[in-house]
């Protein structure tokens, strides 16, 4: 069975400070992986997608993949209030690339303090 | 405008009844998609669609039945509703399998 694992938390973050996102995946194939916001009540909300190895920074967002090691983060800076919510890791299904099945993670709930 | 809109966006009705989900996306994508997410927040996909054609058909109970008649939109029928069937039904849609998915506002269905 294909897992995504992420810690649930809640992880609690004072205002400003650096918010480190963390999620593990078993199938060594994936190639494509996401970061989803996702408001209690609402929708998932697309943050930023990733399919090569090292950082890709989008505002105050960086989203970082080690596939050797088979791990992909997502780092938030400057951390708001509004940015507290619940953060899903999304990873593609290895041969997926036609079907787009993702596999999620089960999120982790992000608390930014003022 | 709405990218990617559900209706309805909340579905209270009881065990044994037949109800619908219909989506619509105007982003111009071929691949459109069911989940669902459980009571614990776990978000699992259901179908996939491509261009009309059914590419992914997870374990899903028979009576969920999902239909596409164009690219553009997906319905979800589902018979009998069962008490577990109760959660939130979201809609996604992506250019081809590897484009990232967008997500429409979900519906709520509760089942009493």
């Amino acid at each position: 069975q294909k897992e995504v694992e992420q810690n649930s938390g809640p992880l609690s973050v004072p205002e400003g400070a650096i918010a480190s996102l963390n999620c593990t995946y078993s199938d060594r194939g994936s190639q494509s992986f996401f970061w989803y916001r996702q408001y209690s009540g609402k929708s998932p909300e697309l943050i930023m997608f990733i399919y090569s190895n090292g950082d890709k920074e989008d505002g105050r967002f960086t989203a970082q993949l080690n596939k050797a090691s088979q791990y992909v983060s997502l780092l938030i800076r400057d951390s708001q209030p509004s940015d507290s919510a619940t953060y899903l890791c999304a990873v593609n299904e290895k041969g997926s690339s036609n079907t787009g099945k993702l596999i999620f993670g089960q999120g982790t709930t992000l608390q930014v303090k003022p | 405008d709405t990218a990617v809109s559900q209706t309805p966006k909340y579905l209270v009705t009881q065990m044994g009844n037949d109800k619908s989900i219909k989506c619509e996306q105007n982003l111009g994508h071929d691949t459109m998609y069911w989940y669902k997410q459980d009571s614990k927040k776990f978000l699992k996909i259901m179908f996939s669609y491509n261009n009309k054609e059914l590419i992914i058909n997870e374990t899903v109970p028979n009576r969920f039945s999902p239909k596409s008649p164009d690219k553009a939109h997906l319905n979800l029928h589902i018979n009998s509703l069962e008490l577990g069937d109760s959660a939130v039904y979201f809609c996604a849609s992506s250019q081809s399998g590897r484009g990232p998915q967008h997500f429409g506002d979900g519906t709520r269905l509760s089942i009493l």
